[in-house]
């Protein structure tokens, strides 16, 4: 059974670096031909797709994000991570980590989430 | 991009009740349409893709319908474990976009 666990620091200041980590079980990244994406919901918001990235590291990024985000993936820790840098209060919201459904498609439904983590954004 | 736009923004039912959810595109999407349902202080679980096509393991009284820019999700006889918010999301170009959602609540 897939499983995917979001970790990272709860909270950030302003201007600095928002880092993720997605921990993969019970399917190999390498072996898997899905995309995996970030996805995140600011609290009583609505869900906004921001990244997705390959096994082979091809990433895709939100447009307004392209420039402060970055998304790798780390086949032997089976791990994805999330870098998003100069963040403010705006950036506060649950951030999730999916599988998509369907191989080789970068645009795609999600068929896996993690469970989310909150990162809020404050001084 | 592509806007969703998700009618009602909150529906109020019975158990037992149908529910009727819609979903309306900025332009077409063919059928590559999802429905997804979350609840508080969970991550949203796929229901239904391209349209009509159930996901592993939901039940059969969740159903989709539609295609181009007009799609529906029916819940055939709520159950209490129902009530929560529905999101669509297409797939039909990059990126792919959510609709902003339903609140279906208990009456």
């Amino acid at each position: 059974q897939l499983q995917l666990q979001e970790s990272g620091p709860g909270l950030v200041r302003p201007s600095e670096t928002l880092s993720l980590t997605c921990s993969v079980s019970g399917a190999s990244i390498s072996s898997s031909g899905h995309y995996w994406s970030w996805i995140r919901q600011a609290p009583g918001g609505g869900l906004e797709w921001i990244a997705s990235v390959s096994k082979d590291g091809a990433t895709y990024y939100k447009s307004s994000l392209k420039s402060r985000l970055r998304v790798s993936v780390d086949t032997s820790r089976q791990q994805i991570a999330l870098n998003l840098t100069s963040v403010t209060v705006a950036d506060t919201a649950f951030y999730y980590c999916a599988r998509h459904r369907s191989l080789s498609l970068v645009t795609d439904f999600f068929a896996y989430w993690g469970q989310g983590t909150l990162v809020t954004v404050s001084s | 991009d592509i806007v969703l736009t998700q009618s009602p923004a909150t529906l109020s039912l019975s158990p037992g009740e149908r529910a009727t959810l819609f979903c309306r595109a900025s332009q077409s999407v063919s059928n590559f349409l999802a429905w997804y349902q979350q609840k508080p202080g969970q991550a949203p679980r796929l229901l239904v893709y391209d349209a009509s096509n159930r996901a592993t393991g939901i039940p059969a009284r969740f159903s989709g319908s539609g295609s181009g820019t007009d799609f529906t999700l029916t819940i055939s006889s709520l159950e209490p474990e129902d009530f929560a918010v529905y999101y669509c999301q297409q797939r039909r170009l990059w990126p792919g976009t959510f609709g902003q959602g339903t609140r279906l609540e208990i009456q």
